[in-house]
């Protein structure tokens, strides 16, 4: 099976501008978690979808949303950029429950200027 | 609250040194998974092993192998006969079972050097 695949790999934006993220998971595979790493905070869980649902959140601010389509693809939204949004964003997949195993897709490399 | 402490930053060991990496967790669940993931300078995280609570069973794969104390809370990870490609980022992940995310320590960077 292909793996975890996230588009663009990497992103340039300013301050203010809104930027949308692509995950597509490894088939078969409903959920979609979101991670954000940065040198200072580590990984940190943004949020995850599970059949087109948000099933949990981390402690981010509302500029951070996402949604999940019918065929389990996910994207990530980040508007009103700052500069500390500056980040390798992560997408992982899992088969169904909590228990299941993640796998990671290669990140998005994201600049805010 | 759980918690995964990885109190290595980083590690440099010479080609074919053994090294081990430790990873210490707090959890008030019974039932969790414990994870290694190694990231390459690439970024993506790699899956290296995942140990349910109820398995204290220590597991060998190759070259890696993992030892599981439930009576400590650690869950560590050694490297036999180290290479250069063996050269990353190493975290420790906790999940569990009725929690909402995984929980990841803040990574051992581990240099190999020929």
């Amino acid at each position: 099976k292909a793996g975890v695949t996230q588009t663009p790999r990497y992103l340039i934006k300013t301050r203010g501008q809104q930027v949308t993220l692509s995950c597509s998971p490894i088939s078969g595979h409903r959920s979609v978690s979101w991670y954000q790493q940065t040198p200072g905070q580590g990984l940190q869980f943004l949020f995850e979808y599970f059949s087109e649902t948000q099933r949990n959140k981390g402690n981010f601010p509302g500029r951070f949303s996402g949604r999940q389509f019918s065929n389990s693809r996910s994207e990530m939204n980040v508007s009103t950029l700052e500069l500390g949004d500056s980040a390798l964003y992560l997408c992982a997949s899992r088969e169904d429950s909590f228990t299941d195993t993640q796998y990671f897709g290669p990140g998005t490399r994201l600049t805010v200027l | 609250a759980q918690k995964v402490t990885q109190a290595q930053t980083e590690i440099s060991v010479v080609e074919k040194e053994d090294v081990t990496l430790d990873c210490v967790y707090e959890t008030r669940d019974t039932t969790y998974y414990l994870f290694w993931y190694k990231q390459p300078p690439s970024g993506e995280l790699v899956f290296l092993i995942r140990r349910n609570s109820f398995d204290e069973q220590n597991e060998i794969s190759g070259r890696y192998s993992w030892n599981f104390q439930k009576s400590t809370s650690s869950f560590n990870f050694t490297i036999t006969a180290s290479q250069v490609v063996d050269s990353a980022v190493y975290f420790c992940a906790l999940s569990e079972a009725w929690g909402n995310d995984m929980r990841f320590g803040a990574g051992t960077r581990l240099t190999v050097k020929p």
